[in-house]
């Protein structure tokens, strides 16, 4: 009965290829995310998807985009891998409404290697 | 551009003593504060604050907001070897999506509690 979960765990990959990592949520939230934590720990925003609606963080390459085939799913595609792109990335989802308990749920995260 | 800040980056304390981390934020439209305990995966929920001057609490572990000092601190105390982690404070803020445009973490507080 897991909340978020991710898909792969790990994922390893050369230079230049096209990867997807899949996400979905069985929380009944109408939001979800994705983040990246770099080396140092720093998890930061990249997307946030709600009812068709994206909001990009003006910093992540259009090498990344995200597809949603319904509100339980949020995949992250990502193109021409570079060795920047090695990092821990997170799911995450909650539900927006007009309450202030929205607190954010995440995946287990995905680890991903460029060689 | 919004900034989450915290304190200390790392601390190395005894089993037994008591902790406390500290956040502060520059956010524009500002929502709500959350902290988050993460170990080897995801980050786990501990506290969400929106008013200022009530703490959260939970077992050996509460929280607080002072809105005046755009400030938070999450204290821990009577530690225990379990409680090494990285805790991380993020906040939310109203954006186009109202209010889950994403959380914008700080780079987290590395707790480390010896025996």
């Amino acid at each position: 009965d897991t909340a978020v979960s991710q898909t792969p765990k790990y994922l390893v990959t050369q230079m230049g290829n096209d990867k997807s990592i899949k996400c979905e949520q069985n929380l009944g939230h109408d939001t979800m995310y994705w983040y990246k934590q770099d080396s140092k720990k720093f998890l930061k925003i990249m997307f946030s998807y709600n009812n068709k609606e994206l909001i990009i963080n003006e910093t992540v390459p259009n090498r990344f985009s995200p597809k949603s085939p319904d509100k339980a799913h949020l995949n992250l595609h990502i193109n021409s891998l570079e060795l920047g792109d090695s990092a821990v990335y997170f799911c995450a989802s909650s539900l927006r409404g007009g309450g202030i308990d929205n607190e954010q749920f995440f995946g287990p995260g995905t680890r991903l290697t460029v060689l | 551009e919004d900034k989450v800040v915290q304190s200390p980056l790392s601390l190395v304390v005894h089993e037994g003593d008591t902790v406390t981390l500290n956040c502060s934020y520059e956010v524009t439209n500002f929502r709500s504060l959350l902290w988050y305990k993460q170990e080897k995966k995801a980050p786990t929920f501990l506290f969400m604050l929106t008013s200022s001057g009530i703490e959260k609490k939970s077992g050996r572990l509460s929280s607080i907001l002072d809105k005046k000092e755009l400030s938070s601190i999450l204290n821990i105390t009577a530690t225990q070897t379990g409680d090494s982690a990285i805790y991380l404070c993020a906040v939310s803020f109203y954006g186009r999506l109202g209010g889950a445009d994403g959380l914008t973490f700080g780079k987290g507080t590395h707790l480390i509690i010896q025996p």
